[in-house]
């Protein structure tokens, strides 16, 4: 089974500064998606930004982007200009077996300081 | 439009009793996915239907655990003779189609067993 790994439990950054959350994947499949989910505490999982594994240009998405480097499999989320309502758990997930499924990493608490 | 509702929100169950969490996907959604998220964890993949079909249940726990989408709409995950382990909040996904498209998830049911 696939592992994901975001190496960082905690990050915290000022608000309207930039922060890079990691992501790492292990997949043996060619063909796959990659998601960028947060969950607020009110645990609604929020899509963020998506990647098609076939495609080299990076995703983005207003004050996001991603950092997508298919061979390393790594996965990286670029919050720019910082926002208090960025606030959230943040999970990085790329789909297996045919994208009938997805697999999450542990989370990344992101915290915004004023 | 209206988004993935669960229900209820909050299950407290006592060690051994049966309990059934409801999905209402989004309308129309032909894919329903069902995860588990332990306290601090990333959700885990539980099973997934493609319509009234279980395509894919191999992330259930035990046969204590059985989900059915008899009409290919909503859905329902019901535990049988629960256990303190199956504490965790319960996640519903949809998804449009059977291809490789985002899945919109519920705010989910969390259940605590005592």
């Amino acid at each position: 089974a696939q592992t994901v790994t975001q190496s960082q439990p905690e990050m915290s950054v000022q608000e309207a500064e930039t922060v890079t959350l990691s992501c790492t994947y292990d997949t043996s499949e060619s063909d796959y998606y990659l998601f960028w989910y947060k969950q607020p505490p009110s645990r609604q999982m929020i899509l963020v930004i998506r990647q098609e594994a076939y495609k080299q240009q990076n995703a983005t998405e207003n004050r996001f982007s991603v950092n997508f480097q298919k061979a390393a499999k790594s996965f990286s989320l670029k919050i720019s200009d910082s926002q208090l309502g960025d606030a959230a758990m943040y999970f990085c997930a790329p789909t297996e077996q045919g994208a009938q499924k997805l697999v999450f990493g542990q989370g990344t608490r992101l915290t915004i300081n004023p | 439009g209206a988004g993935v509702s669960q229900s209820p929100r909050y299950k407290v169950a006592k060690r051994g009793q049966d309990v059934a969490l409801r999905c209402d996907p989004i309308s129309g959604h032909v894919s329903l996915f069902w995860y588990q998220q332990a306290l601090g964890q990333g959700p885990e993949f539980l099973t997934y239907f493609q319509n009234e079909a279980q395509l894919d249940k191999s992330g259930l726990p035990s046969d204590r655990f059985f989900a059915e989408r008899p009409e290919g709409s909503v859905s329902t995950l019901k535990i049988q003779r629960t256990q303190q382990e199956d504490s965790a909040v319960y996640l519903c996904a949809s998804r449009p189609t059977v291809i490789q498209e985002t899945q919109y998830f519920g705010p989910g049911t969390r259940l605590l067993v005592l």
